[in-house]
């Protein structure tokens, strides 16, 4: 079964500054997609960013990039001038294989101090 | 404006009664999608169905029921069976885009409290 792994519970990060988010996940598929989302307080889930596992280019929306390394299983979310409205739980999401469930990380908790 | 709504936001009931949870979308989506968020956890998947009159238990199905009678909604039946009923529950659809990607677009969610 596939596993998503966010091993940092809470992140905080002065605004203007980066931070950059982890997320490991664990699969024996070779096609797959990855995904962020944000969950603000208002707990409305919103898709960040996606990532398909046979492009080798990152992803980037905007102030928002990721460093995919697909042999490591790594997915890290960088976030580049945080933002007061970037505060938010992300989680980390894998989608793979002939279904078109998602897997969730637990989710890190993203403070952004003034 | 075309999204998902989930009613109503929050939720009470008493312990030993069922409780249903409604999802409507209308992007013409066809796959549709319940998960259940607790504290300290991701979200795990209750049922998903992918076509109207089909759906398939998710990681945690057992005490939950649904039905996908119209391609617009997808009810979810929190019954008395389910241990733990207190929670967090996001729908969510999705169609086919780019490359294949199905992502996948979330309701505003429904707070549930049992007691």
């Amino acid at each position: 079964a596939q596993t998503v792994t966010q091993s940092q519970p809470e992140m905080s990060v002065q605004e203007a500054e980066t931070v950059t988010l982890s997320c490991t996940y664990d699969t024996s598929e070779s096609d797959y997609y990855l995904f962020w989302y944000k969950q603000p307080p208002s707990r409305q889930m919103i898709l960040v960013i996606r990532q398909e596992a046979y492009k080798q280019q990152n992803a980037t929306e905007n102030r928002f990039s990721v460093n995919f390394q697909k042999a490591a299983k790594s997915f890290s979310l960088k976030i580049s001038d945080s933002q007061l409205g970037d505060a938010a739980m992300y989680f980390c999401a894998y989608s793979g294989g002939s279904n078109y469930k998602l897997t969730f990380g637990k989710g890190t908790l993203l403070t952004v101090n003034p | 404006d075309g999204g998902i709504t989930q009613s109503p936001k929050y939720l009470f009931r008493k312990e030993g009664q069922n409780v249903t949870l409604s999802c409507e979308q209308n992007l013409n989506h066809d796959a549709m999608y319940w998960y259940r968020q607790d504290p300290g956890q991701g979200l795990r998947l209750i049922y998903y169905s992918q076509i109207v009159n089909d759906f398939q238990k998710g990681d945690i199905a057992e005490g939950y029921s649904v039905s996908r009678e119209k391609k617009e909604s997808f009810p979810l039946t929190v019954t008395s069976a389910q241990k733990n009923p207190t929670a967090f529950y996001l729908c969510a659809s999705s169609i086919e885009g780019v490359a294949g990607i199905y992502e996948q677009y979330f309701g505003p969610g429904t707070r549930l409290t049992v007691t």
